[in-house]
């Protein structure tokens, strides 16, 4: 079952922050966060395990509360660059081969 | 280091003409491989993965299949084309142990007409 993300667009101006939500109807094993630009392939930002773990990537941070099945993505004093689509990507169970379901993706959007 | 080849980048097909669409994989052995489609404005709806040469699991019934003839090589295949096999095909790796991070090709555009 996909995710649900929240929320489905975000536009800021640089220098602001913003969350973004990822919430699963599952039991996770873990959670992948990537970032799509316009055209081109997804890239990896950061994955969370099991265990409630926090991580960090510059000013790009995720949390992942695990009873509660949701993720969330923290990006602060946005930077024009921080602009594309964010997806979640959910993997239930150890086993899964790497099988990721994606929620549908979050628009964000940074103005000068 | 590794990387992950995919063509062709852009595809333009008549409805019910077949389609072939190659991702390679370097610098890795026995590695996992995926085929996403993202169609416009969505999410990555998975296709197919592979553990392994001749192992390909099928996520969702449609007009599509996918083989793996070398450790190395993914093919996502048709015979007749439909109008809703149009989308933005992904190919992706991952590693049989560990986190199970995807690495994505570049994708391939696919248009039916």
């Amino acid at each position: 079952q996909q995710p649900v993300q929240s929320p489905q667009a975000v536009i800021l101006r640089e220098g602001e922050d913003a969350v973004i939500n990822c919430s699963s109807s599952k039991a996770l094993y873990s959670v992948h966060w990537y970032r799509q630009k316009h055209g081109e392939a997804p890239v990896f930002l950061m994955i969370l395990l099991k265990g409630g773990e926090q991580k960090g990537h510059e000013k790009i941070s995720a949390s992942f509360n695990e009873k509660k099945q949701q993720s969330s993505l923290y990006l602060t004093a946005s930077q024009l660059s921080y602009s594309g689509t964010y997806f979640c990507g959910t993997e239930v169970g150890g086993t899964s081969y790497g099988k990721l379901t994606f929620g549908q993706g979050t628009i964000l959007t940074v103005h000068p | 280091s590794q990387t992950i080849h995919q063509w062709p980048a852009t595809l333009v097909q008549p409805v019910g003409s077949p389609l072939s669409l190659e991702c390679t994989v370097e610098g890795t052995s026995n590695p996992n491989l995926y085929w996403y489609r993202q169609a416009a404005g969505r999410g990555l709806q998975l296709l197919f993965y592979s553990i392994g040469i001749d192992q390909i699991s099928s996520e969702v019934p449609q007009n599509l299949s996918a083989s793996r003839p070398q450790d190395r090589q993914f093919i996502l295949s048709s015979k007749k084309l439909l109008l809703s096999d149009s989308g933005f095909y992904l190919c992706a790796w991952s590693t049989i142990s560990g986190a199970n991070v995807l690495t994505f090709g570049a994708g391939s555009r696919l248009t039916v007409l």
